[in-house]
C-alpha cells in the first residue's frame, strides 16, 4: 500500500470554478502536511502547509482529517495559471512521502 | 535568500560515462534530499541526509549510484557508468528540523539524458 494516495486526474475546469483535491495517507503518526504545485519541467514548489485547524491563503484553502486520514485542497474562482499538478505530502520523522499528483487544467 | 543549487542543469552523457550531480542546500537546513522523477514512476526518494551523514539511501537503485554530503553546504550524487534507465530529472530538496512543519524546498533540477 503507498504511503499517500491521490486521485491523478486529470481535472479540467473552467475559469473561475471551485475545484476540490484530495489526498489519503496510511501512517496515522504522521505529523506535517503540505500541498505542492508543479508546474511542467519545473520543481516542486511549496504551495501551504496544512494545519490540523485548516488554512486558507487567498483563493486556497487546505483541510485536515486526521481521524479519516486525508487532506484536501480547495481552489475558488480557478485561474488559468493554476494549471499544474498538484502533489499531496506527509511528513513523518525525517521523511517526506509525496503522492504521484494530480493534474488540473483550467480551461479559458 | 538564495533558494536550494543545482548543477548542472542539463546533463548529455553517454552509456559507461560517469556523471557527477551536484547541489547547495539552502544555508542554515540540516537535511538534504535527493530524488529522481520520471513520468513512469514520479517522484522517487533516492538518499538523504541528516547534519550531512546519511540516514536512509534504501532508494538508491544500485551500487552504480553513490551521493556524498563532505559538508554542510555541498552534496553530490553520481552515477558510474551511467545507463539509458538513468535518464530522468535529479531534484535535490533541503529542510531544517527545528521547528515545524518541515518545510521542504527544491532545487531547478538536474535533467539527465543517457545516450
Amino acid at each position: 500500500r503507498k504511503e499517500v494516495e491521490q486521485d491523478p486526474g486529470p481535472f479540467n475546469v473552467p475559469e473561475g470554478a471551485t475545484v476540490a483535491f484530495n489526498c489519503t495517507y496510511s501512517n496515522s503518526a504522521s505529523q506535517s502536511f503540505f500541498w505542492y504545485r508543479q508546474d511542467c519541467r519545473k520543481e516542486p514548489k511549496l504551495l501551504m502547509s496544512v494545519y490540523s485547524s485548516g488554512n486558507e491563503d487567498g483563493r486556497f484553502t487546505a483541510q485536515l482529517n486526521r481521524a479519516s486520514q486525508y487532506i484536501s485542497l480547495l481552489i475558488r474562482d480557478s485561474k488559468l495559471s493554476d494549471s499544474a499538478t498538484y502533489l499531496c505530502v506527509v511528513n513523518f520523522g525525517n521523511q517526506f512521502y509525496f503522492g504521484t499528483g494530480t493534474s488540473l487544467t483550467v480551461i479559458p | 535568500d538564495a533558494g536550494v543549487i543545482q548543477s548542472p542543469r542539463h546533463e548529455v552523457t553517454e552509456m559507461g560515462q560517469e556523471v557527477t550531480l551536484r547541489c547547495k542546500p539552502i544555508s542554515g537546513h540540516n537535511s538534504l534530499f535527493w530524488y529522481r522523477q520520471t513520468m513512469m514512476r514520479g517522484l522517487e526518494l533516492l538518499i538523504y541526509f541528516n547534519n550531512n551523514v546519511p540516514i536512509d539511501d534504501s532508494g538508491m537503485p544500485e551500487d552504480r549510484f553513490s551521493a556524498k554530503m563532505p559538508n554542510a553546504s555541498f552534496s553530490t550524487l553520481k552515477i558510474q557508468p551511467s545507463e539509458p534507465r538513468d535518464s530522468a530529472v535529479y531534484f535535490c530538496a533541503s529542510t531544517r528540523t527545528s521547528g515545524k512543519p518541515y518545510e521542504q524546498y527544491f532545487g531547478p533540477g538536474t535533467r539527465l539524458t543517457v545516450t
